[in-house]
């Protein structure tokens, strides 16, 4: 059973910091791999998709990489503003069907 | 371009009474439709999910159960609250295996 882990929970870090997040699955048989952004009460927006062909997706500040064989995913902020603060999901899956499975999120804070 | 509405935003409703969510998908056509629930502290669980008109999958037994009536359109009722039916629902299409993309959710408190 596909099981999706981001660590860590909870992070808070000064403007205009570089940041990693961190996402694991251990099942590395995934179709593909999103990462999402959602803000307190709100939906999810997708901020990219990797596909499991591919080892990373760019937009803007942000940098997505994937390694299948270690069943890793990481999210790269660059120069961390206060507007980039929000949980931010990973979710990968692992069939045509399209159902996601979802990390339990980390919790971004970005303090000005 | 495409865009997902649901309704309503949030609902009070008390133990024992029926529910009813919709999501509705405009801007594509025979898209892929899931409900997820998102507990507090329990991260997104998929409910179900549908690649048509009429064809439901389940993923987590319950008292809840989904439609898909229109090509763009997903409804989640219930017959009979429960206390751990609250939480906030989200509905999301993708076509086929590609990005998915969320509605704006449900808040649904059972008292």
């Amino acid at each position: 059973k596909q099981e999706v882990t981001q660590i860590p929970a909870a992070l808070s870090v000064p403007e205009g910091e570089n940041l990693v997040l961190n996402c694991s699955f251990t099942d590395s048989a995934i179709y593909n791999l999103q990462w999402f952004r959602q803000d307190p009460g709100k939906g999810l927006t997708s901020l990219l998709l990797i596909q499991s062909s591919q080892r990373e997706q760019t937009s803007g500040r942000l940098n997505a990489s994937l390694d299948k064989s270690s069943g890793r995913s990481t999210l790269y902020i660059a120069a961390s503003q206060p507007g980039d603060s929000a949980t931010y999901l990973c979710a990968v899956r692992q069939d045509q069907g399209g159902k996601l499975i979802f990390g339990q999120g980390t919790e971004l804070s970005v303090k000005p | 371009s495409q865009t997902i509405h649901q309704w309503p935003a949030t609902l009070v409703q008390p133990v024992g009474s029926p529910l009813s969510l919709e999501c509705t998908v405009e801007g594509t056509s025979n898209p892929n439709l899931y409900w997820y629930r998102q507990a507090a502290g329990r991260g997104l669980q998929l409910l179900f999910y549908s690649v048509g008109i009429g064809q439901i999958s389940s993923e987590v037994p319950q008292n809840l159960s989904a439609s898909r009536p229109q090509d763009r359109q997903f409804i989640l009722s219930s017959k009979k609250l429960l206390l751990s039916d609250s939480g906030f629902y989200l509905c999301a299409w993708s076509s086929g295996a590609y990005e998915q993309y969320f509605g704006p959710g449900t808040r649904l408190t059972v008292t």
